[in-house]
């Protein structure tokens, strides 16, 4: 079965390290999206691919990176981890891109700064 | 600016009783509106969504929404819950204004007592 998943489950980094959060695909959607989930806030979006070599801001970019090489990944980078980036994080994909599409999500990656 | 509101952050309710969430939009036109369900340490699955015609729409696992223009409503409810049934609980309006995103509430947390 087609699925979509996420590594590492659980980190624990130190402020301004980098850290890179993986996810991976095999749904063969075209479009990608990473959220952080945070008490009070919902989820909200990082960062979001149409496509291979495709990658856009979304609305709490600032200290994230993504880059899309391929169809099946889109790794989550922190160039500087900061305690304010603790948070869990979930990666999801798409068929289409309306927002008529549902999007399927990963397990999570809950990341913690010290 | 489009928003979605969940005033409940948390219900309890006991098994086999039955279960009204609340969901409020703000949005310019017809909306997509959908409901998320996340178990304990899981990503987000899909339990129903909303685009155009019957206002009363079915999901999975016995879940069932009514959307309601004058109200700018999309509540969730289920009949008769179960233990099972204890998550959190997303409500999100599909946007496509501008650029294709889904914007989340808040979230519902729900227990079930037995």
């Amino acid at each position: 079965d087609a699925e979509i998943t996420q590594s590492p489950r659980h980190k624990i980094t130190e402020t301004g390290r980098q850290v890179t959060l993986a996810c991976h695909q095999t749904w063969n959607h075209n479009n990608m999206f990473w959220y952080r989930q945070d008490l009070g806030h919902g989820l909200r979006l990082i960062h979001y691919s149409y496509g291979v070599h495709d990658t856009n801001k979304g609305e709490v970019s600032d200290g994230y990176s993504v880059s899309r090489s391929n169809t099946e990944d889109l790794p989550l980078t922190l160039e500087s981890a900061a305690s304010s980036q603790t948070s869990v994080y979930f990666c999801a994909s798409s068929e289409g891109n309306t927002p008529s599409d549902e999007q399927f999500f990963g397990p999570g990656t809950r990341l913690t700064v010290l | 600016a489009q928003s979605v509101t969940q005033p409940d952050i948390h219900i309890t309710v006991s098994e086999g009783a039955s279960l009204e969430l609340r969901c409020n939009y703000s949005y310019g036109a017809t909306p997509y509106l959908f409901w998320y369900v996340q178990s304990p340490g899981q990503g987000l699955q899909l339990l129903l969504k909303y685009f155009s015609g019957d206002t009363l729409v079915q999901g999975i696992k016995g879940f069932e929404a009514e959307f309601k223009r004058s109200q700018s409503s999309f509540n969730l409810r289920k009949p008769s819950v179960h233990w099972s049934d204890a998550a959190e609980y997303f409500c999100a309006v599909g946007s496509h204004s501008g650029t294709y995103k889904y914007i989340f509430g808040t979230g519902t947390r729900l227990k079930v007592l037995a």
